[in-house]
């Protein structure tokens, strides 16, 4: 069946670097992604989302990027921070799809002093 | 708010037992989900329900479990009888309305099946 992918399990990046974490999908009905942080013992924290009709969008410190071509989805964290280790999962969505979330398997972020 | 409540929060039990996980939502939410988590699978959906009436239980694995939703503020999953390969973080989460509001995930329940 279809399902949400992510490129690499672990990242690792040093302390105010810039980090990427990237995403594969391949449910081209899909057309609502979300991004989620997990930090260790706790449950997913909603970071971002983003919806079909959109390339970009921007938060506080993220931005997240949807290449609808290549069926491609990527977080941005900038000037990253002790606190934003963790795993972090995309998500997806079909609109009016009555199934929740399918979730990736998730990047674990390491951030290095 | 004190987001989405679970109880309780580590559960160890013996395979063939009971066993009941519990979910209060955030109030005036009116979808919530539970889901699982391992580090085999990841996260799965196991059921979702808008309104307190299930949508989508096709995430159920088997017969040995069933959840409901008496109102809007309790939800309970149950497995009966346990098993080992049941051990896993169960997760409930609650939106708005649907899945394509945001879903606020509580702190999990940590089950061991032995």
């Amino acid at each position: 069946g279809e399902s949400v992918g992510l490129h690499l399990p672990t990242l690792s990046v040093q302390e105010g670097d810039n980090s990427i974490i990237n995403c594969a999908y391949s449910n081209s009905a899909s057309d609502y992604f979300i991004w989620y942080k997990q930090e260790s013992g706790k449950g997913p924290q909603f970071i971002i989302d983003i919806r079909s009709n959109m390339d970009k969008r921007q938060g506080q410190r993220v931005t997240v990027l949807l290449n609808k071509t290549v069926k491609h989805l990527s977080l941005q964290i900038a000037a990253t921070q002790p606190g934003d280790s963790a795993v972090y999962f995309c998500a997806e969505n079909i609109q009016g799809g009555a199934d929740g979330l399918t979730f990736g398997k998730g990047t674990h972020l390491i951030i290095q002093p | 708010d004190a987001g989405v409540i679970q109880s309780p929060r580590h559960e160890v039990t013996e395979m063939g037992q009971e066993v009941t996980l519990r979910c209060k939502p955030i109030s005036g939410h009116n979808s919530l989900f539970w889901y699982r988590q391992t580090m085999m699978r990841g996260l799965e959906l196991l059921i979702y329900f808008n309104n307190n009436v299930p949508i989508d239980d096709s995430g159920m694995p088997e017969d040995r479990f069933s959840a409901k939703m008496p109102n809007a503020s309790f939800s309970t999953l149950k497995i009966q009888p346990s098993e080992p390969r049941d051990s896993a973080v169960y997760f409930c989460a609650s939106s708005f309305m649907g899945s394509q509001e945001t879903q606020y995930f509580g702190p999990g329940t940590r089950l061991l099946v032995l």
